[in-house]
């Protein structure tokens, strides 16, 4: 079965570009989707199809997909952007996620 | 404004059965593919359960398979999640989310804020 790698954690100072990043086989042929989930609240979709951003969704979150690793790139953040982060696939009628990365801002 | 309400979680002992339920509002509910999805406490999310919008295609993950079924009510814009021969690897918080897809790609478009499950002797 398909399997997508994410790094625990990532930390990143106020105000500075934060990547976090996404592994998997060849996953730039896939569409990749990106959860942002803050502490005691339910996930909210924040890109979705490798770098499309729901409504409502602030322009400082980006991403990208190509070869075997997916990025999601959040500028000047902030300490409202704490959170965790998972990526997910869909492979063979299956879903797939990440482990998920703790995004600490300092 | 999308909504989506889950109730029905709390505890329960090994071997019991609990049913859950999602509450939908601000969109039409029969047009959408919906889904369970769990996460035990301090881990990542787990898919669980599909079911398209009009409940005759259902696919389950392989770790509630014949324990749970998934079904839905258009007419009163409800999901649900019957839950039978609970474990206690089973406790989990319990997330009903709207599914969307687009370009040989599905993704969860919104999300309910969850139901506690634990299951405890």
């Amino acid at each position: 079965s398909y399997e997508l790698t994410q790094a625990l954690s990532v930390s990143v100072a106020l105000g500075q570009t934060a990547r976090i990043m996404c592994g998997g086989n060849n996953i730039g042929s896939k569409n990749v989707h990106w959860y942002q989930q803050k502490p005691g609240q339910a996930p909210v979709l924040v890109i979705y199809r490798d770098t499309n951003r729901p409504s409502g969704i602030p322009e400082r979150f980006s991403g990208s997909n190509s070869g075997n690793t997916a990025t999601l790139t959040i500028s000047r953040a902030q300490g409202g952007d704490e959170a965790v982060y998972y990526c997910q696939v869909w492979d063979s009628n299956n879903v797939v996620f990440g482990g998920g990365t703790k995004l600490t801002v300092l | 404004e999308v909504q989506l309400v889950e109730s029905g979680g709390g505890f329960v002992q090994p071997g019991g059965s609990l049913r859950l339920s999602c509450a939908a509002s601000g969109f039409i509910f029969s047009d959408y593919t919906m889904n369970w999805v769990r996460q035990a406490p301090g881990k990542g999310l787990e898919w669980i359960s599909h079911i398209d919008y009009r409940g005759t295609t259902i696919y389950y993950a392989d770790s509630v398979k014949g324990r749970f079924t998934i079904s839905r009510d258009n007419d009163k814009n409800s999901l649900y999640l019957v839950m039978k021969s609970l474990r206690a690897e089973d406790t989990a918080i319990y997330y009903c989310a709207i599914w969307d897809c687009g370009s040989n790609s599905c993704w969860f478009e919104h999300w309910g804020q969850g139901a506690l499950v634990t299951v405890s002797p």
